[in-house]
């Protein structure tokens, strides 16, 4: 078990480009997150998927934002069009609903921070 | 609709002192709760975590958080504060249908050596 794995860790990017991130949560973890975090806030919650199911999504993730997760194993999260509010850590977290006493805790990744010139 | 409030933005202690980070939820009904850290260029790590039974529960690294009902409540404590523990502390609920978190907006705490 390596825990949640985060590709790249660091994206710089010029405004208008497309970007995309990578997630590898740990292995058999059935549920699947990404967050926002802008400086000096707490994560927000993006979307979450149950194995390739996208369940919900948030009003933050605007139609540029996109997420798939087709194996139900890792997951992308691509933003087109970037512009500088998108500048933030997107951060992945996983858990797994197989067990009571795993349910409802999140492991999470390092993040990715973004920076859009 | 789900809340969380951090009433302290930033937090300075000497080490080896005491330390209550304080976290206000709302929530209509029971709440999983719990208290992650951020350390600079690190992921959150689960610290604790309250679903339900003993109010008071025990988390890694020393930390210990009390859920008061009555007011809307689950602060965190330390008897004794080390240097590495300087982080950003999140506090954060959960529904208890499924798995989507709420964090409130942390509290940076400095240790004086």
């Amino acid at each position: 078990d390596t825990g949640v794995s985060q590709d790249p860790r660091h994206k710089i990017t010029k405004r208008g480009q497309n970007v995309t991130f990578r997630c590898d949560p740990i292995s058999e973890h059935n549920r699947l997150y990404w967050y926002r975090q802008t400086l000096g806030q707490g994560p927000e919650f993006l979307t979450y998927f149950q194995n390739e199911a996208q369940l919900e999504k948030s009003r933050l993730l605007s139609d540029r934002f996109s997420a798939e997760r087709p194996k139900g194993s890792f997951s992308t999260l691509e933003i087109q069009r970037t512009e500088q509010g998108d500048s933030a850590m997107y951060l992945c977290a996983s858990s797994s609903t197989r067990t009571e006493l795993a349910k409802n805790i999140q492991y999470f990744g390092a993040g990715t921070r973004l920076s859009v010139l | 609709a789900q809340s969380v409030t951090q009433p302290d933005i930033h937090i300075t202690v000497s080490e080896g002192a005491s330390l209550e980070l304080r976290c206000n939820y709302s929530y209509g009904a029971t709440p999983y709760l719990f208290w992650y850290v951020q350390s600079p260029g690190q992921g959150l790590q689960l610290l604790l975590k309250y679903f339900s039974g003993d109010t008071l529960v025990q988390g890694i690294k020393g930390f210990e958080a009390e859920f008061k009902r009555s007011q809307s409540s689950f602060n965190l404590r330390k008897p004794s504060v080390h240097w590495s523990d300087a982080a950003e502390y999140f506090c954060a609920v959960g529904a208890s249908s499924y798995d989507k978190v709420i964090f409130g907006p942390g509290t940076s705490l400095s240790v004086i050596p």
